[in-house]
């Protein structure tokens, strides 16, 4: 098994929706983030959570929202999704200060219609 | 927030060397640096880290300056399947908290 799962791996919806992508990790890492690629513009910050009960915005939070359900679950909401919201989605983990060491999952492909 | 740059992109051929240079002027203190490499489709993967002076491992070499403002990532004799895009991180203190930051990253094309 990965030591990060995002799922689903693609997904389609429609503009307005509400869509929730869900991330798991074997790693037992304290640090959690969730990251959004577009064409040229490589990896931005949308959340981080450094523990349970510590959730941050990043850089781009706003029309996201996040959950952290255990030390191991890190969940990625889109309230009512929008078509430039269509991006390929990553999540990641860390034990790190400095961030650095990040384990990346597989990323999710979404689309918004 | 730190800033990263990087160039967008690199050529080269195959069998020379690689020297990717990312500038992060507001590095903290206790701050590492680290690179990863992506291919399209997949998530990033961890090259090297390091905090000062030069690293080495099996992939690649990491030459950090005594300032820490910039970082050079050095691929030696690359081939056809180090081309992919190359991402450079440090963290930054925000509100007392560490954040991770990317650099835009430098797209790497290897020619035959």
């Amino acid at each position: 098994d990965a030591d990060v799962t995002q799922t689903p791996r693609n997904r389609i919806t429609k503009t307005g929706k509400r869509i929730m992508l869900e991330c798991s990790q074997t790693k037992g890492h304290d640090r959690m983030y969730w990251y959004r690629q577009d064409p040229g513009l490589g990896l931005r910050l949308i959340y981080y959570s450094f523990d349970v009960k510590d959730i941050n915005k990043g850089e781009i939070s706003d029309g996201y929202s996040v959950s952290r359900q255990a030390q191991a679950k890190f969940s990625l909401s889109l309230e009512s999704a929008i078509p430039n919201q269509t991006a390929l989605y990553f999540c990641a983990t860390s034990d790190l200060h400095s961030g650095a060491g990040h384990t990346f999952g597989s990323g999710t492909r979404l689309t918004v219609v | 927030l730190a800033k990263t740059t990087q160039p967008i992109s690199m050529d080269s051929y195959e069998g020379q060397e690689v020297n990717i240079t990312c500038s992060h002027n507001n590095i903290a203190t206790n701050d590492y640096i680290t690179w990863y490499q992506q291919f399209p489709s997949q998530g990033p993967r961890f090259i090297i880290q390091g905090y000062k002076t030069k690293v080495t491992n099996e992939v690649a070499s990491l030459f950090i300056p005594a300032d820490r403002k910039s970082s050079t990532l050095s691929l030696p004799r690359v081939s056809l399947s180090d081309t992919a895009v190359y991402y450079c991180l440090v963290g930054d203190i925000h509100r007392g908290s560490y954040i991770p930051t990317f650099g835009r990253g430098t797209s790497l094309i290897v020619h035959p």
